[in-house]
Protein backbone atom coordinates (compact mmCIF):
# COMPACT_ATOMS: atom_id res chain seq x y z
CA UNK A 1 0.00 0.00 0.00
CA UNK A 2 1.16 3.39 -0.85
CA UNK A 3 1.82 5.58 2.32
CA UNK A 4 2.75 9.41 2.53
CA UNK A 5 4.50 10.35 6.07
CA UNK A 6 4.81 13.74 7.27
CA UNK A 7 6.64 13.61 10.39
CA UNK A 8 6.41 17.64 11.88
CA UNK A 9 3.17 17.70 13.46
CA UNK A 10 4.23 21.32 13.83
CA UNK A 11 6.36 23.83 12.71
CA UNK A 12 7.21 27.67 13.67
CA UNK A 13 9.11 30.57 11.67
CA UNK A 14 9.89 33.90 11.88
CA UNK A 15 8.30 36.07 9.26
CA UNK A 16 10.88 36.69 6.62
CA UNK A 17 12.67 32.93 7.23
CA UNK A 18 12.86 30.43 5.44
CA UNK A 19 11.63 26.85 5.93
CA UNK A 20 11.47 23.19 5.04
CA UNK A 21 8.79 20.59 5.89
CA UNK A 22 9.76 17.24 5.71
CA UNK A 23 7.35 14.11 3.59
CA UNK A 24 8.30 10.57 2.67
CA UNK A 25 6.65 8.62 0.72
CA UNK A 26 6.38 5.02 -0.62
CA UNK A 27 5.05 3.91 -3.84
CA UNK A 28 5.37 0.71 -6.01
CA UNK A 29 3.90 2.73 -8.87
CA UNK A 30 6.78 4.26 -11.66
CA UNK A 31 5.04 6.60 -13.01
CA UNK A 32 3.72 9.26 -10.55
CA UNK A 33 2.78 12.12 -8.98
CA UNK A 34 3.88 14.31 -5.81
CA UNK A 35 1.72 17.51 -4.46
CA UNK A 36 2.25 19.64 -1.63
CA UNK A 37 -1.91 21.08 -0.67
CA UNK A 38 -2.13 23.96 1.74
CA UNK A 39 -5.06 24.06 4.18
CA UNK A 40 -5.68 28.09 5.74
CA UNK A 41 -8.07 28.53 8.32
CA UNK A 42 -11.07 29.22 5.50
CA UNK A 43 -10.09 24.68 5.35
CA UNK A 44 -10.17 25.07 1.43
CA UNK A 45 -7.68 22.73 0.32
CA UNK A 46 -5.17 24.93 -2.14
CA UNK A 47 -2.50 23.46 -4.34
CA UNK A 48 0.77 24.97 -3.72
CA UNK A 49 2.85 22.76 -5.91
CA UNK A 50 3.29 19.37 -8.07
CA UNK A 51 6.18 17.40 -9.03
CA UNK A 52 6.58 14.56 -11.55
CA UNK A 53 8.44 11.81 -10.23
CA UNK A 54 10.21 11.22 -14.02
CA UNK A 55 11.34 14.63 -14.15
CA UNK A 56 14.54 15.37 -12.41
CA UNK A 57 14.46 19.65 -12.06
CA UNK A 58 12.77 20.28 -8.74
CA UNK A 59 9.32 22.19 -9.00
CA UNK A 60 8.93 26.07 -7.92
CA UNK A 61 6.13 28.26 -7.75
CA UNK A 62 7.47 31.77 -6.58
CA UNK A 63 8.29 31.35 -3.06
CA UNK A 64 7.24 27.79 -2.89
CA UNK A 65 10.33 24.70 -4.19
CA UNK A 66 10.58 21.12 -3.34
CA UNK A 67 13.75 19.00 -3.03
CA UNK A 68 12.47 15.52 -4.60
CA UNK A 69 15.23 13.10 -3.80
CA UNK A 70 13.38 10.05 -5.70
CA UNK A 71 16.28 6.99 -4.49
CA UNK A 72 15.41 8.32 -0.94
CA UNK A 73 11.51 8.49 -1.50
CA UNK A 74 11.56 12.47 -0.13
CA UNK A 75 9.66 15.55 -0.70
CA UNK A 76 9.93 18.30 0.95
CA UNK A 77 8.72 21.48 1.05
CA UNK A 78 10.28 24.63 1.30
CA UNK A 79 8.88 28.37 1.61
CA UNK A 80 11.23 31.45 1.33
CA UNK A 81 10.42 34.72 2.39
CA UNK A 82 7.53 33.49 4.92
CA UNK A 83 4.82 35.46 5.47
CA UNK A 84 2.17 35.55 7.82
CA UNK A 85 -0.63 34.69 4.88
CA UNK A 86 1.32 30.93 4.93
CA UNK A 87 0.21 29.86 8.40
CA UNK A 88 -1.93 27.30 7.33
CA UNK A 89 -2.11 22.76 7.93
CA UNK A 90 0.07 21.47 4.92
CA UNK A 91 -0.25 18.34 2.92
CA UNK A 92 2.42 16.37 1.24
CA UNK A 93 0.24 13.53 -1.00
CA UNK A 94 0.82 11.36 -3.92
CA UNK A 95 -1.29 9.92 -6.70
CA UNK A 96 -2.56 6.33 -5.51
CA UNK A 97 -2.16 4.40 -8.11
CA UNK A 98 -5.25 3.86 -11.20
CA UNK A 99 -8.41 5.12 -9.88
CA UNK A 100 -6.06 8.58 -9.12
CA UNK A 101 -6.72 9.49 -5.78
CA UNK A 102 -4.18 10.64 -3.47
CA UNK A 103 -2.96 9.54 -0.61
CA UNK A 104 -2.31 12.11 2.05
CA UNK A 105 0.20 12.48 5.06
CA UNK A 106 -1.18 13.77 8.28
CA UNK A 107 -0.30 17.35 7.76
CA UNK A 108 2.33 19.92 9.21
CA UNK A 109 0.66 23.18 10.90
CA UNK A 110 2.90 25.72 10.19
CA UNK A 111 2.79 28.95 12.57
CA UNK A 112 4.37 32.35 11.03
CA UNK A 113 5.70 34.39 13.96
CA UNK A 114 5.87 38.34 13.55
CA UNK B 1 -18.58 30.92 -9.10
CA UNK B 2 -16.74 28.45 -7.56
CA UNK B 3 -15.88 25.03 -9.38
CA UNK B 4 -16.75 22.73 -7.10
CA UNK B 5 -19.76 23.02 -4.55
CA UNK B 6 -20.66 21.77 -1.61
CA UNK B 7 -24.19 21.82 0.56
CA UNK B 8 -24.51 21.82 3.48
CA UNK B 9 -21.51 23.72 4.65
CA UNK B 10 -21.84 22.79 8.25
CA UNK B 11 -24.08 20.24 9.78
CA UNK B 12 -25.39 19.36 13.20
CA UNK B 13 -26.83 15.78 13.59
CA UNK B 14 -28.05 13.66 15.70
CA UNK B 15 -27.10 10.01 16.08
CA UNK B 16 -29.11 7.92 13.77
CA UNK B 17 -30.64 10.04 11.54
CA UNK B 18 -29.45 9.53 8.24
CA UNK B 19 -27.80 12.72 5.90
CA UNK B 20 -27.03 13.60 2.98
CA UNK B 21 -23.86 15.50 1.39
CA UNK B 22 -24.05 17.36 -1.80
CA UNK B 23 -21.71 17.97 -4.16
CA UNK B 24 -21.62 19.68 -7.93
CA UNK B 25 -18.97 20.53 -10.10
CA UNK B 26 -18.82 23.11 -13.28
CA UNK B 27 -15.69 21.61 -14.47
CA UNK B 28 -16.38 19.39 -16.91
CA UNK B 29 -14.36 16.26 -14.85
CA UNK B 30 -14.70 12.87 -15.19
CA UNK B 31 -13.79 11.67 -11.64
CA UNK B 32 -15.05 12.62 -8.82
CA UNK B 33 -13.74 11.71 -4.78
CA UNK B 34 -15.36 11.77 -1.32
CA UNK B 35 -12.36 12.16 1.69
CA UNK B 36 -12.80 12.85 5.10
CA UNK B 37 -9.89 14.82 7.19
CA UNK B 38 -9.97 14.09 10.66
CA UNK B 39 -7.89 15.94 12.85
CA UNK B 40 -3.79 14.18 12.55
CA UNK B 41 -4.96 11.80 10.35
CA UNK B 42 -5.12 14.08 7.02
CA UNK B 43 -7.65 12.95 3.97
CA UNK B 44 -9.16 9.70 3.59
CA UNK B 45 -10.63 8.30 0.92
CA UNK B 46 -14.70 7.28 1.47
CA UNK B 47 -15.87 6.27 -2.35
CA UNK B 48 -14.89 7.59 -5.63
CA UNK B 49 -16.58 7.73 -9.00
CA UNK B 50 -15.15 7.41 -12.65
CA UNK B 51 -18.52 7.95 -13.90
CA UNK B 52 -22.14 7.48 -13.33
CA UNK B 53 -22.17 3.96 -13.98
CA UNK B 54 -18.33 3.35 -12.36
CA UNK B 55 -18.37 3.88 -8.65
CA UNK B 56 -16.03 2.63 -6.22
CA UNK B 57 -15.34 1.79 -2.31
CA UNK B 58 -12.12 3.88 -0.92
CA UNK B 59 -9.91 3.32 1.83
CA UNK B 60 -13.22 4.16 4.72
CA UNK B 61 -16.70 3.06 3.03
CA UNK B 62 -18.52 1.56 5.81
CA UNK B 63 -20.94 3.36 7.17
CA UNK B 64 -21.21 5.25 4.06
CA UNK B 65 -23.03 5.63 0.58
CA UNK B 66 -22.59 7.42 -2.56
CA UNK B 67 -24.59 8.32 -5.36
CA UNK B 68 -23.85 9.76 -8.50
CA UNK B 69 -26.97 10.87 -10.44
CA UNK B 70 -25.08 12.74 -13.81
CA UNK B 71 -21.42 13.59 -14.63
CA UNK B 72 -21.23 16.74 -12.48
CA UNK B 73 -23.07 15.57 -9.09
CA UNK B 74 -22.07 13.16 -6.58
CA UNK B 75 -23.03 12.44 -3.19
CA UNK B 76 -22.56 11.16 -0.05
CA UNK B 77 -24.87 9.63 2.39
CA UNK B 78 -24.85 8.56 5.84
CA UNK B 79 -27.22 5.76 6.43
CA UNK B 80 -27.39 5.84 9.95
CA UNK B 81 -25.20 9.09 11.60
CA UNK B 82 -23.26 7.84 14.19
CA UNK B 83 -20.78 10.51 16.79
CA UNK B 84 -17.26 9.24 15.46
CA UNK B 85 -18.41 10.04 11.72
CA UNK B 86 -18.03 13.73 12.88
CA UNK B 87 -15.67 15.25 10.85
CA UNK B 88 -14.61 17.75 7.66
CA UNK B 89 -15.94 15.87 4.47
CA UNK B 90 -14.44 17.34 1.27
CA UNK B 91 -15.76 16.39 -2.32
CA UNK B 92 -13.11 16.32 -5.32
CA UNK B 93 -12.81 16.05 -9.06
CA UNK B 94 -10.01 15.49 -11.25
CA UNK B 95 -9.51 15.24 -14.76
CA UNK B 96 -8.52 11.54 -16.29
CA UNK B 97 -7.16 13.65 -19.83
CA UNK B 98 -5.24 16.35 -17.62
CA UNK B 99 -3.22 13.04 -16.88
CA UNK B 100 -1.57 14.88 -13.69
CA UNK B 101 -4.39 13.64 -11.39
CA UNK B 102 -4.56 16.95 -9.78
CA UNK B 103 -7.61 17.04 -7.42
CA UNK B 104 -9.74 20.36 -7.36
CA UNK B 105 -11.54 20.58 -3.62
CA UNK B 106 -14.66 21.82 -2.88
CA UNK B 107 -14.88 24.20 0.19
CA UNK B 108 -15.74 21.43 2.40
CA UNK B 109 -18.70 20.21 4.65
CA UNK B 110 -17.99 20.69 8.82
CA UNK B 111 -20.39 17.35 9.92
CA UNK B 112 -20.93 16.99 13.60
CA UNK B 113 -23.16 14.15 14.94
CA UNK B 114 -24.06 14.24 18.75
Amino acid sequence: AQTVTQSQPEMSVQEAETVTLSCTYDTSESDYYLFWYKQPPSRQMILVIRQEAYKQQNATENRFSVNFQKAAKSFSLKISDSQLGDAAMYFCASRGGSQGNLIFGKGTKLSVKP
Amino acid sequence: DADVTQTPRNRITKTGKRIMLECSQTKGHDRMYWYRQDPGLGLRLIYYSFDVKDINKGEISDGYSVSRQAQAKFSLSLESAIPNQTALYFCATSDFRDGTYEQYFGPGTRLTVT
